[in-house]
Formats: structure tokens, C-alpha cells, sequence
């Protein structure tokens, strides 16, 4: 196992237009995060998974914004009519642990979002 | 405390240094504390997840401590080394969810 996957690394869209992302985690882990990072912040939550329920969202989720886990395994994080605003680096994570409590999460290296 | 604060902002230290930073976090419901650190072009790694009052963690060079009642935490790197140079995050999560809160981290700068 690699670690935390995620797929674009990079991505470039016209605003209006839909983008989706993917993340495979890690084999073992059943628990998947999504979380967003502008200029000069910090990660933002926007979404959690056990297996394949989304048991929270954020308030930063709007409409716009879908995320799946079909099967428990990868998940996906749907755009759409994407704004200025959406540009950001999207961090995918994952643990085994209630929270991460036993090691903590492993990142994947993120899809950079530019929206033009 | 609402959010999770970090200080300071930046630092520049010499290779050789030791060096601290802060992490204020809200002390109610309070389940974890997380610390990772993020170089660029990679994936955040993490360091740390505390979750008891008074723990003391260590990794090698690095330390970090956990005050639960009054909301900090402080990392410390002895001897800092060019390879330490990196953003280091500190995140909080409450017992009644499952977000981490992220503080917009410490970036350091380590010179030879």
C-alpha cells in the first residue's frame, strides 16, 4: 500500500464548469476525510466518511458540493458550476482510529484547484 | 477560545537552535490534540495526537506537551536541522464531532 492517493494533482477549469476529484485511501482504513486549503490557512474540514456513510459536513459544503464513498473504499468530491472562490487545495485523509486517536491521519499530497 | 491559534507565524532559526511553538485550542468537549508537519510539495505527516492532560510526547529531536485544562500545547525541536524546515500544523477535535480544527500553522526555516 502507497499511502493515501488522490487524482488530479492538478487541475484547471473554466469557472462554471464541473470538476471531480478522487481519493483511494489507505486499504485498511475505514474512516475518509475531505478537507479544503486556501492561501494562509489552515485545512478545513468539509466532509467524513465511515465505510461508506457520510456521517458529517461542514457548513463550507454548499450545494455545489458532493461527496461519495459507493463501496467503502475510494471516494469522490464533485464541483459543480465551480466559482473563483472554489480555488484551493483539496486534502483527502484517512484513518483507522475514532479520530485518528491511535497514529493520527495520513494525507495524501492533495488536488491543487485553480478555477479561471 | 473558538478556533485553534498558532504562534508565531513564521520562524527563522540557525541550524543548531532549539526552538518552541504554541498551540491555543478550545478546552471544552476537547477529545485530541493533533500535531503534523507539512513540508512543501508533500503530504502533511503526522507527529503527534495527544489526548491526556499533562502527556508528553517525543519523536526523536521533537517534543510536544498537552495542557488540556487551560487549551495548549507546545512543540519543541532541539537542535533544529535544514531538514526540520516545514509548516508545523496543530489541529483539535471535540468529543462531539469529527472535525478536525486546524490552526494555520508555524512555518519554520531552518539555515545552515
Amino acid at each position: 500500500d502507497t499511502g493515501v492517493s488522490q487524482d488530479p494533482r492538478h487541475k484547471i477549469t473554466k469557472r462554471g464548469q464541473n470538476v471531480t476529484f478522487r481519493c483511494d485511501p489507505i486499504s485498511e482504513h475505514n474512516r475518509l476525510y475531505w478537507y479544503r486549503q486556501t492561501l494562509g490557512q489552515g485545512p478545513e474540514f468539509l466532509t467524513y466518511f465511515q465505510n461508506e456513510a457520510q456521517l458529517e459536513k461542514s457548513r463550507l459544503l454548499s450545494d455545489r458540493f458532493s461527496a461519495e464513498r459507493p463501496k467503502g473504499s475510494f471516494s469522490t468530491l464533485e464541483i459543480q458550476r465551480t466559482e473563483q472562490g472554489d480555488s484551493a487545495m483539496y486534502l483527502c485523509a484517512s484513518s483507522s482510529s475514532d479520530r485518528g486517536a491511535s497514529a493520527g491521519y495520513t494525507f495524501g499530497s492533495g488536488t491543487r484547484l485553480t478555477v479561471v | 477560545i473558538l478556533n485553534v491559534e498558532q504562534s508565531p507565524q513564521s520562524l527563522h532559526v540557525q541550524e543548531g537552535d532549539s526552538t518552541n511553538f504554541t498551540c491555543s485550542f478550545p478546552s471544552s468537549n476537547f477529545y485530541a490534540l493533533h500535531w503534523y508537519r507539512w513540508e512543501t510539495a508533500k503530504s502533511p505527516e503526522a507527529l503527534f495526537v495527544m489526548t491526556l492532560n499533562g502527556d508528553e510526547k517525543k519523536k526523536g529531536r521533537i517534543s510536544a506537551t498537552l495542557n488540556t485544562k487551560e487549551g495548549y500545547s507546545y512543540l519543541y525541536i532541539k537542535g533544529s536541522q535544514p531538514e526540520d524546515s516545514a509548516t508545523y500544523l496543530c489541529a483539535s477535535i471535540r468529543d462531539s464531532g469529527y472535525a478536525l480544527n486546524f490552526g494555520k500553522g508555524t512555518s519554520l526555516l531552518v539555515t545552515p
